[in-house]
């Protein structure tokens, strides 16, 4: 039972115009998001989360929009740069005693920003 | 170095055989999380450590997979009788063990194969 979606495989962007990936999920218990990029041959870095108490957050280029009433998310990169071409997964948590710390990862975006 | 470091980097087995996994944590993080991602999919939560509290296992896909982390720090993924499905990825992640929301790091990964 897949709780996290991303329903696009890929995105295809030109380097400064802006990147906005997309992940919904079921369970209404999530209560804090995350959002981590993945190259090739490396583990996930942590990119920018949002707790539920808030619809916004952001971090630079990365800002990270939360609607709970769809549940759903998103990422938005401006601009987009060439060195954010990779993976970017969408993940989810429940913060009560007996989830604690387990993720739900949606399947991921890859993401290419052409020159 | 700083951060969460795993081994091998690369597994190659037979059907049958008994792998073993390590993770080595960010120093002073309490909390260790082992997740796998399989070819195409999201990664895939398998059992976390808080501290001396007995561990979530919720995730094992079967009891041939096991896990132990000695002393505090270091982990070992143990898969017993491997199979070709058993062939993923296998990140390991740990966090400072001190909110519900926090940030998970990851480790670089083992790639798996099993023939």
């Amino acid at each position: 039972d897949q709780q996290v979606k991303q329903n696009s495989p890929s995105l295809s962007v030109q380097e400064g115009r802006i990147s906005i990936l997309n992940c919904d999920y079921t369970n209404s218990m999530f209560d804090y998001f995350l959002w981590y990029k993945k190259y090739p041959a490396e583990g996930p870095t942590f990119l920018i989360s949002i707790s539920s108490i808030k619809d916004k957050n952001e971090d630079g280029r990365f800002t990270v929009f939360l609607n709970k009433s769809a549940k759903h998310l998103s990422l938005h990169i401006v601009p987009s740069q060439p060195g954010d071409s990779a993976v970017y997964f969408c993940a989810a948590s429940v913060s009560r005693a007996d989830s604690w710390g387990k993720l739900q990862f949606g399947a991921g975006t890859q993401v290419v920003v052409t020159p | 170095g700083a951060g969460v470091s795993q081994s091998p980097s690369n597994k190659v087995t037979e059907k049958g055989k008994d792998v073993e996994l390590r993770c080595d944590p960010i120093s002073g993080h309490t909390a260790l999380y082992w997740y796998r991602q399989s070819l195409g999919q999201g990664l895939e939560f398998l059992i976390y450590f808080q501290g001396n509290s007995a561990p979530d296992k919720s995730g094992l896909p079967s009891d041939r997979f096991s896990a132990e982390r000695t002393g505090g720090s270091v982990s070992t993924l143990t898969i017993q009788r491997t199979q070709q499905e058993d062939s993923a990825v296998y990140l390991c992640a740990s966090s400072l063990g001190q909110s519900k929301q926090e940030t998970q790091y990851f480790g670089p990964g083992t790639r798996l194969l099993v023939l």
